[in-house]
């Protein structure tokens, strides 16, 4: 079956710094990629919808300057917390699909501690 | 504004019961829904996966069913073991924009 990798699967940062997170589509190629974030003991909840080669559509309340999304190309999204806090730990995953209509495929998730 | 309701909350069960997990949803303009579990920490593996032109998904020990009318879906485990303890997550994929929301998930805990 298809295979969305994440890189890193963990991460530690200082409070203030950036960290990017990458969300690769390793045997097809994504046309559309969805962020996820996940708060400890509380569901996913959708961050933003990036299609490739097309600025990302962020949900109610997402900050896009303070988390910016890239999607270059067909098989990679990166997601880049910018001047990260403590509030911002939390359980990043990415999903990808072929195209809309098609089945989307979760990675792993990358764990995010600002300390 | 799809709504996806998970009940129970968490659910302890004897191992070797049968159970049943449910989901309802608001919106049924659906284009599928899915069934994830998710363990402690981990991401996700998805279980069944329902479009909206169907009724159930089976596989092994799990049934899934989707009744669009009603806006309902169960999980269905047989002869659950304590190795299906986790977090069950029903997620709806909508036909406007094809945005998955999730519940907010039944945390399971089968005792040996």
């Amino acid at each position: 079956g298809a295979v969305v990798s994440q890189h890193p699967s963990w991460v530690i940062c200082k409070s203030g710094t950036s960290v990017k997170i990458e969300c690769r589509s390793l045997d097809f190629q994504a046309t559309t990629m969805f962020w996820y974030r996940q708060f400890p003991k509380q569901s996913l909840m959708l961050m933003a919808t990036s299609n490739e080669g097309s600025k990302a559509t962020y949900e109610q309340g997402v900050e896009k300057d303070k988390f910016l999304i890239n999607h270059a190309s067909l098989t990679l999204s990166t997601l880049t917390v910018t001047s990260a806090h403590p509030e911002d730990s939390s359980f990043y995953i990415c999903s990808a699909t072929e195209g809309l209509e098609e089945t989307q495929y979760f990675g792993p998730g990358t764990r995010l501690l600002v300390l | 504004k799809q709504e996806v309701t998970q009940i129970p909350a968490a659910l302890s069960v004897p191992e070797g019961e049968n159970l049943v997990l449910n989901c309802s949803f608001t919106d049924s303009a659906i284009y599928n829904l899915q069934w994830f579990r998710q363990d402690p920490g981990k991401g996700l593996t998805s279980l069944l996966l329902i479009q909206s032109s169907q009724r159930e998904q089976t596989s092994g020990r799990l049934n899934a069913s989707l009744d669009k009318s009603s806006g309902r879906s169960t999980l269905y485990i047989a002869a659950s073991q304590p190795g299906d303890s986790a977090t069950y997550l029903c997620a709806v994929r909508n036909t406007g924009g094809f945005k998955t929301i999730f519940g907010a998930g039944t945390r399971l805990f089968v005792k040996a």
